[in-house]
């Protein structure tokens, strides 16, 4: 049973950096063809699609974000962070992560999310 | 503005079925059979209910059924159930930096 699990600040200031934590169960990050990404969702809007780490340590950015954006992963953690720096209020929203493999090339298990606020 | 467009609402009477479109590009949607859709409740995650065009994961409902034709996509409903209102969001592999683009968004209301 995959089980994906973000955490994190809830409320981040103007220009600070925001760390997200992703912790899953049920699979290993070291499997070749899985990745774990990043999506986010401002409060009543659409998704969007923000970063994926997968296996083999190959990393991939939203390219109008890719400046600010850091995925790492920690294997024997089973955890994958992402920073995102100069945060700004539109950067409000709730941040996903999910799973991803070869075998339906899409991001198939979510986490519950977590709403992050930026505000001064 | 969602690099894949979806209609902003749906509607439709228990029983009866419909069809959600979801338009991109030959980059996108008509390049790969590598689309998905989403359903999402209020306050909930999304979930997962059609990938790879027309591919159910376990325990989706056959009611739910996927489709292309060039660069649209679409999901039928059929037998709609009041617990089938939500949000549904397509998702296509792309061929640009950017992984995977998503539409923005259908409101399916059950009347």
């Amino acid at each position: 049973q995959i089980t994906l699990k973000e955490s994190g600040p809830t409320l981040v200031k103007p220009t600070q950096t925001l760390t997200l934590t992703c912790t899953f169960s049920g699979f290993s990050l070291s499997t070749s063809g899985v990745g774990v990404g990043w999506i986010r969702q401002p409060p009543g809007k659409a998704l969007e699609w923000l970063a994926l780490i997968y296996w083999d340590d190959d990393k991939r950015y939203s390219p109008s974000l890719k400046s600010r954006l850091t995925i790492t992963k920690d294997t024997s953690k089973n955890q994958v962070v992402l920073t995102m720096t100069n945060m700004d209020p539109v950067d409000t929203a709730t941040y996903y992560c999910a799973h991803s493999s070869d075998t339906t090339v899409t991001n198939d298990y979510w986490g519950q999310g977590t709403l992050v606020t930026v505000s001064s | 503005q969602s690099a894949l467009t979806q209609p902003a609402s749906v509607s439709g009477s228990p029983g009866q079925s419909i069809t959600i479109s979801c338009t991109g590009t030959s980059s996108d949607v008509g390049g790969y059979n590598y689309v998905s859709w989403y359903q999402q409740h209020p306050g909930k995650a999304p979930k997962l209910m059609i990938y790879e065009v027309s591919n159910r994961p376990s325990g989706v409902s056959n009611r739910f059924s996927g489709s292309k034709s060039g660069n649209t996509a679409s999901l039928t409903i059929s037998g709609l159930q009041a617990e089938d209102e939500a949000d549904y969001y397509c998702s296509s592999y792309t061929s640009s930096s950017t992984l995977w683009v998503f539409g923005g968004g259908t409101k399916l209301t059950v009347l």
